[in-house]
């Protein structure tokens, strides 16, 4: 079982629309999650982070997190074609504050 | 711009060759990351500084591979014999202190080596 895993996509939605993004992780003792995004060439920008149960808000973003099923979502509500990129999902190593592990990420495409 | 930065931007060598990168941290982040980035792949950690101490390394991170951050400022990361392998995005990213935020790394815009 790989670590983190997302569903590589491509993920493809209309304008407007609600984009949602799954990632499950392996290790119980994570506490720290994040979703970055990432466009063609560039490097991850953080966009959202959560670290405790349930959900998570920040503009049209909603981060979800259920520790006990050890699955993290992100919600892009309205999306826009700005919006189209690569989602990574991180988690902290348990026992570790520094140490990220990355999915591969799932490339969004929201068509106008 | 206060956000991380990293120097240079690509570097294009030969295999065999010695290659040092750049990272400067934001601000009073105390934290520094080094993580490395293939084409369709998520970054993979490679090392972690808090202030001047190396706290974690990666098993990934061959004896051809030495970071330093000796005032616990900027910090380098530097390959030795490069090999074509070692062809990829180096990343760098810092966190803010302890007590003063979480654990949100942010990333500098990357260094792209192509080994030759």
């Amino acid at each position: 079982q790989k670590e983190v895993e997302q569903n590589s996509g491509p993920l493809s939605v209309p304008e407007g629309a609600i984009a949602s993004l799954n990632c499950t992780y392996s290790d119980r003792g994570s506490q720290s999650f994040f979703w970055y995004r990432q466009y063609s060439g560039k490097s991850p920008e953080l966009i959202m982070f959560i670290y405790s149960n349930g959900d998570k808000e920040d503009g049209r973003f909603t981060a979800q997190l259920n520790k006990a099923s050890q699955y993290v979502s992100l919600l892009i509500r309205d999306s826009q074609p700005s919006d189209s990129a690569t989602y990574l999902c991180a988690v902290n190593r348990g026992g570790s504050q520094g140490n990220l592990i990355f999915g591969k990420g799932t490339k969004l495409s929201v068509k106008p | 711009d206060t956000g991380v930065s990293q120097n240079p931007r690509h570097k294009i060598t030969k295999r065999g060759q010695n290659v040092t990168f750049r990272c400067d941290p934001i601000s009073e982040h105390n934290r520094l990351y080094w993580y490395r980035q293939t084409l369709g792949q998520g970054p993979e950690f490679l090392t972690y500084f808090q202030n001047e101490a190396q706290l974690e390394k990666s098993r990934l991170l061959s004896d051809r591979f030495s970071a330093e951050r000796p005032k616990g400022s900027f910090s380098t990361l530097e390959i030795q014999r490069t090999e074509q392998g070692d062809s990829a995005m180096y990343l760098c990213a810092s966190s803010p202190k302890e007590g003063t935020g979480g654990l949100e790394q942010y990333f500098g815009p990357g260094t792209r080596l192509t080994v030759t």
